[in-house]
């Protein structure tokens, strides 16, 4: 993916908003797509993931939609919440996932 | 429970020296990990075991690195005559049965 280096995209809604999350990955053999979430200091935290024979997933407030026609993946999240501010990482694995290929972050930015 | 652990968590090594970062995965999973994650970018794969077993090493940067886990448990990853430019987080994950990747908080490591 397109390296950023220290200039993340940032996103930034207000408080009780809905978030929407956007990430374009590049191998049309990815089968598995997984959202993470990395606090400053910390290491990256599962949110949710989707199987290619999948275009939706929903889980406690947040839904994965993955569009394989043009090799988009979004997450969205509802009711934004302070506590959600972080970057958050789309990463991408072919053939059960062994090898997780990370695209460039997103800075989420929750304003009170 | 317990999580993923990593130590240390923070290490400084004057460039030349060899550094040997540890990882501690959740009991009972048979799939570990490591990535390196570099300033504000998404983790970059270096290898995978399953058991005792290095099934992929193709990302590991230069024959400097090198990682083992030979009970199939804790896994250490060793950095000969470090440079400048391995300075980064390294993040170790294991995986679920569920194919989850569940990440340690990391080693940042600086070489001065």
């Amino acid at each position: 993916g397109e390296s950023v280096g220290l200039h993340l995209p940032t996103l930034s809604v207000q408080e009780g908003d809905n978030s929407i999350i956007n990430c374009a990955y590049s191998n049309s053999a990815s089968d598995y797509f997984i959202w993470y979430k990395q606090e400053s200091g910390k290491g990256p935290q599962f949110i949710i993931d989707i199987r290619s024979n999948m275009d939706k997933r929903q889980g406690q407030r947040v839904t994965v939609l993955l569009n394989k026609t043009v090799k988009h993946l979004s997450l969205q999240i509802a009711a934004t919440q302070p506590g959600d501010s972080a970057v958050y990482f789309c990463a991408e694995g072919a053939g059960g996932g062994n090898k997780l290929t990370f695209g460039t972050g997103t800075q989420l930015k929750v304003e009170l | 429970g317990a999580g993923v652990s990593q130590s240390p968590r923070y290490k400084v090594a004057k460039r030349g020296q060899d550094v040997a970062l540890r990882c501690d995965p959740i009991s009972g999973h048979v799939s570990l990990f490591w990535y390196q994650q570099a300033l504000g970018q998404g983790p970059e794969f270096l290898t995978y075991f399953q058991n005792e077993a290095q099934l992929d090493k193709s990302g590991l940067p230069s024959d400097r690195f090198f990682a083992e886990r030979p009970e199939g448990s804790v896994s250490t990853l060793k950095i000969q005559r470090t440079q400048q430019e391995d300075s980064a987080v390294y993040l170790c994950a294991s995986r679920s049965r569920k194919n989850e990747q569940y990440f340690g908080p990391g080693t940042r490591l600086t070489v001065t």
